[in-house]
């Protein structure tokens, strides 16, 4: 089964500073999605970036962009210059090929809190 | 544009009520599925359907029923609720199974005391 593991419960940044969130996987699989999503206060779940396995270059939005190391099953987070409007948990999640043989659906980490200081 | 819509938000039941959330999607995907949030906990896969017509269990499924009542629409029963079920349930779609992305609904904080 796969597993997502996010080691840092809770960061602290700067405004304007930049942070990155630590991300590791597991799964026996070649092909698969990650993504991150911010959960704010109001618990919706927003899709911030998604990194495709077979794609090389990291996917980038705007301020946020990944560090995917494919082999260190790797799957870091890069919030630059940070704003308060950023605070929130932030999860990352795994979603491998769907064969039938297990359940579909996205696997997450734990999860961390990110906090912003004005 | 409303994606994925969940009802109610909120709900406080008693033990051994019962409940249904409701879930719909208006982005014509194929596939559904029911998430439950505890603190400190992620996301965790309770049942999901692949395609119109057909359900399966995913991590946690004990003490839940689904229905995919069409396309559109895919429910999350409790018929007798327990406190272990208190949670924010989160209901949410895909295109298809397998590597693609999910648009989640508003979520539903159940409490049951």
């Amino acid at each position: 089964a796969q597993t997502v593991t996010q080691s840092q419960p809770e960061m602290s940044v700067q405004e304007a500073e930049t942070v990155t969130l630590s991300c590791t996987y597991d799964t026996s699989e070649s092909d698969y999605y990650l993504f991150w999503y911010k959960q704010p206060p109001s618990r919706q779940m927003i899709l911030v970036i998604r990194q495709e396995a077979y794609k090389q270059q990291n996917a980038t939005e705007n301020r946020f962009s990944v560090n995917f190391q494919k082999a260190a099953k790797s799957f870091s987070l890069k919030i630059s210059d940070s704003q308060l409007g950023d605070a929130a948990m932030y999860f990352c999640a795994y979603r491998g090929p769907y064969s039938g043989g297990g359940a579909d659906g996205l696997t997450f980490g734990k999860g961390t809190h990110l906090i912003i200081q004005p | 544009n409303a994606g994925v819509t969940q009802t109610p938000k909120f709900q406080v039941l008693k033990t051994g009520q019962s409940m249904t959330l409701q879930c719909a999607q208006d982005m014509n995907h194929n596939s559904m599925y029911w998430y439950r949030q505890d603190p400190g906990m992620g996301l965790r896969l309770i049942y999901y359907s692949a395609s119109e017509g057909t359900t399966d269990k995913g991590e946690v499924p004990n003490g839940y029923n689904v229905s995919r009542l069409n396309k559109r629409e895919f429910s999350l029963r409790l018929e007798s609720a327990a406190p272990s079920q208190t949670s924010v349930y989160f209901c949410a779609s895909s295109v298809r199974t397998g590597n693609t992305e999910a648009f989640f609904g508003q979520g539903t904080r159940l409490t049951v005391v």
